[in-house]
């Protein structure tokens, strides 16, 4: 598979932003997505950007892609004690419906 | 509601024994997966399938199988050749096309001792 990778863990103050980064492998993929996963449950969606596009903000959340450096970031504004969970990003591969995830931040917010 | 419905949450098996967990979705969706997601190694691809009766080992297939007899089913079940089949498994469904997501199921949790 890819590789795709993502710090394990990260911590912040409620109020403050925080700052997910994701690096990813294949330059042909189409799509590039955020999922939030909660304690013992399935993966939610956030968020998307498609390949041709830089920045896609979306309520608290802005992604940013730098396609040259095969860099994804997404940032939450604002955070609270209910952002706590683990995030995912995901590339979306160019030929067929594989997709490929990091391995996941686990995001703790402290009050 | 349309949904992913993984059956049951938690699971447990004696080591040697085969097991098979359920999957089933009412999204209409053509595509569906399975993940497996062990602490610190994020989500890995088990098997797809894009059609009915037909599906595609992803990168750790050894020691699952699965079937895809109907659009809305893709149980998969763990062989007693699994190694290591203590984890938590994931389904997820897709439609076709360039900006599909996946949408997930809550997850089982299969617990071999």
């Amino acid at each position: 598979g890819e590789d795709v990778e993502q710090s394990l863990f990260l911590s912040v103050r409620e109020g403050d932003s925080s700052v997910i980064n994701c690096t990813y492998t294949d330059s042909s993929s189409t799509y590039l997505y955020w999922y939030k996963q909660e304690p013992g449950a399935g993966l939610q969606l956030l968020t998307y950007i498609f390949s041709n596009m830089d920045m896609k903000q979306d309520q608290r959340l802005t992604v940013l892609l730098n396609k040259k450096d095969k860099h994804l970031s997404l940032r939450i504004a604002d955070t609270q004690t209910g952002d706590s969970a683990i995030y995912f990003c995901a590339e979306r591969m160019n030929t067929g419906n594989q997709f490929y995830f990091g391995t996941g931040t686990s995001l703790t917010v402290i009050p | 509601d349309g949904g992913i419905t993984q059956s049951p949450k938690y699971l447990f098996r004696k080591e040697g024994q085969n097991v098979t967990l359920s999957c089933e979705q009412n999204l209409n969706h053509d595509a569906m997966y399975w993940y497996r997601q062990d602490p610190g190694q994020g989500l890995r691809l088990i098997y797809y399938s894009q059609i009915v009766n037909d599906f595609q080992k992803g990168d750790i297939a050894e020691g699952y199988s699965v079937s895809r007899e109907k659009k809305e089913s893709f149980p998969l079940t763990v062989t007693s050749a699994q190694k290591n089949p203590t984890a938590f498994y994931l389904c997820a469904s897709s439609i076709q096309g360039p900006n599909s997501p996946l949408h997930f199921g809550n997850g089982t949790r299969l617990t071999v001792t």
